[in-house]
């Protein structure tokens, strides 16, 4: 059974740091690119990032380019997400999600195939 | 990048309705559009994949159609189980971009 389980949420002042983790299992992790989402309480879902199963590949949403880093440990089926400069508008429930995809003639395209449960992070004083 | 809007961002229906929630691109997106549902407090599920193809596990009362910019999720006939809020994403081009989520809820 695939699973990816989030940690790492916590309550974080402004300006602040904070690493979230997300193990898999249930699957090779390490052929397989993973992307971080995020939900703000009561809102919409919002891509954040994502990183291709050799981590050679990287990209970021404009709203936390410079602030956040993806990266991955095939070795311990781990995806990261280092978060820095922490704003209020941060706060959200974070989730990971695996990537099934194909490569064609006009390029690489993926979905999110399975998703995290979550771990909330909170910004606030 | 690329803009989705989804119609209409919240519907009342009956068990038994049959029910078409629209999704629009911004841009031609060819057929890499998904579909998700997410419950109250929990996780979003991947229902449809490549605008038409249910993932693995999904009932087939779930059905997607569209090409190009305008997509459609259907539910041939809603079960209680299935009042939640849907979002569609385009996967053509990073940035990846959801719709703002259609919530179905019981009349």
């Amino acid at each position: 059974e695939v699973q990816l389980v989030e940690s790492g949420g916590d309550l974080v002042q402004p300006g602040g740091s904070l690493r979230l983790s997300c193990v898999a299992s249930g699957f090779t992790f390490g052929s397989y690119s993973v992307n971080w989402v995020r939900q703000a309480p009561g809102k919409g879902l919002e891509w954040l990032s994502y990183i291709s199963h050799t981590a050679e590949v990287a990209y970021y949403a404009d709203s936390v380019k410079g602030r956040f880093t993806i990266s991955r440990d095939n070795a311990k089926n781990s995806l990261y997400l280092q978060m820095n400069s922490l704003r209020a508008e941060d706060t959200a429930v974070y989730y990971c999600t695996r990537d099934e995809g194909f490569c064609g003639s006009s390029g690489c395209y993926r979905w999110a195939d399975y998703w995290g449960q979550g771990t909330l992070v909170t910004v606030s004083s | 990048d690329i803009q989705m809007t989804q119609s209409p961002s919240s519907l009342s229906a009956s068990v038994g309705d049959r029910v078409t929630i629209t999704c629009r691109a911004s841009q031609g997106i060819s057929n890499y559009l998904a579909w998700f549902q997410q419950k109250p407090g929990k996780a979003p599920k991947s229902l449809i994949y490549a605008a038409s193809n249910l993932q693995n596990g999904v009932p087939s009362k779930f059905s997607g159609s569209g090409y190009g910019t305008d997509f459609t999720l259907t539910i041939s006939s809603l079960q209680p189980e299935d009042f939640a809020t849907y979002y569609c994403q385009q996967y053509n081009s990073y940035p990846l971009t959801f719709g703002q989520g259609t919530k179905v809820e019981i009349k």
